[in-house]
Parts: structure tokens; sequence; C-alpha cells
């Protein structure tokens, strides 16, 4: 079945540091990869996607990566701020599925002053 | 431009009530999903039109859960009889084409079943 995991769970770094947060899929084809940002209370909100024609994306402090072979996919974010603070979702569209998001569990990220 | 928007942002019902809860979409979206989001969780999938065709219904968790959209635009989701493990964020995505396409979200509606 279609499935996302994300690791890690929570993450504390400090202002200016870089965060990683990296998620696996399941064997199945994938063909889309979007990243949201969900602040407390708040509603996701899309940072960033990918698409498997793609290896990697970068618009400013954030990036990714997609390894189609190793089905991981990576989101990356430089020169962290403290507004940077929230929950991280990574999610995949399955080939085949109507184009419905499977979420993994999320990363709690906390940038420390 | 507006974005996704939903109604009520909270509902508390008694166990056993009746829900309805709306989404208006961004205009001119074919693309409806409706989720569901526990505390803590990521959101899982319920159901999803294109347009007013609902093609995809394999997340609704049991049959007091319905969706419809019967005029391509505002979605209604309803849970029949609610139970308390029918408390979560009700979230709804729109997205203006079919297939791999970006997905925008509604600010959801916290349904406390009590």
């Amino acid at each position: 079945g279609e499935n996302v995991e994300q690791h890690p769970s929570t993450l504390s770094v400090q202002e200016g540091d870089s965060a990683v947060i990296k998620c696996t899929y399941s064997d199945s084809a994938s063909n889309y990869f979007p990243w949201y940002k969900q602040e407390l209370g708040k509603r996701p909100q899309l940072i960033i996607d990918i698409r498997s024609n793609v290896g990697e994306k970068k618009d400013q402090r954030i990036a990714v990566t997609l390894n189609k072979t190793a089905k991981h996919f990576s989101l990356h974010i430089t020169e962290t701020q403290p507004e940077d603070s929230a929950v991280y979702f990574c999610a995949a569209i399955f080939t085949g599925t109507a184009s419905k998001l499977t979420f993994g569990t999320g990363t709690r990220l906390q940038v420390t002053l | 431009g507006a974005g996704v928007s939903q109604s009520p942002r909270y509902k508390v019902a008694k166990r056993g009530q009746d829900v309805a809860l709306r989404c208006d979409p961004i205009s001119g979206h074919v693309s409806l999903f409706w989720y569901q989001q526990a505390l803590g969780q990521g959101p899982e999938f319920l159901t999803y039109f294109q347009n007013e065709a609902q093609l995809d219904k394999s997340g609704l968790p049991s049959d007091r859960f319905f969706a419809e959209r019967p005029e391509g635009s505002v979605s209604t989701l309803k849970i029949q009889r609610t139970q308390q493990e029918d408390s979560a964020v009700y979230l709804c995505a729109s997205s203006n084409r079919t297939g791999t396409y970006e997905q925008y979200f509604g600010p959801g509606t916290r349904l406390t079943v009590t």
C-alpha cells in the first residue's frame, strides 16, 4: 500500500543553522512530492514541491531533493529563523490514487535563539 | 485572491448529533479534497471530487460520513450520529487541475464531540 515515513519527529536547531527532514515512500510509483508547513492552529501551507522528473529544487532558503532509486526525498532549510518553527509534513501522490495526498507523520521544528 | 474557506471554524457536538461542515474552494478549482487530521498527526484522506463527481471516497471511515458537491463548487461533509472518535480537524483542499498539482488547504473545522 501507499505509505510515507518521516524522520525525525522533532528537531531543534539554533538560529542560523540548517535543518534537514527526510521522508521515504513505499514501494509504489509516485510522481509528486510536496512539503507543507503547519503552524499551531493554522492551515497546512504548501512551501515547496518536486516532481519525479527533477532531482532538486530550490526556493530561497528552502530546497528539496529527490532520490527516486532509493525512494526518499528531503527538505533542507538553511539559515533557519525563529519563524521557521512549525510542524513540517512531507507528502506524496501515488500513481492511480486519484490525486490524493498521503502524508508523513510530521516533524516539529524548533528554532532557538 | 481569496483562498479556501471553511465554516464553521469550530463545532462542538454532543455524541449522536449530526453535523455539516462547509468548504468553499478557490474559484475555478476543479478538484476538491477532504482530509481528517487527528491531534498530532498528519492529515488523512477522506474523499475527492472532480467538479461535482465524487471519484474517490475510500477514506471515509464509516457510512456515517457523507460528502457532496452538487454544483461543482461548494462542498459539504456531513457526519451523522457523531461519535467521540470523530473529534478532529477536518481540512478541505482544492486544486485547479487533476493529477499532480498543488493542493491548497482551508483553515479547517475543529470538531469536538462530547
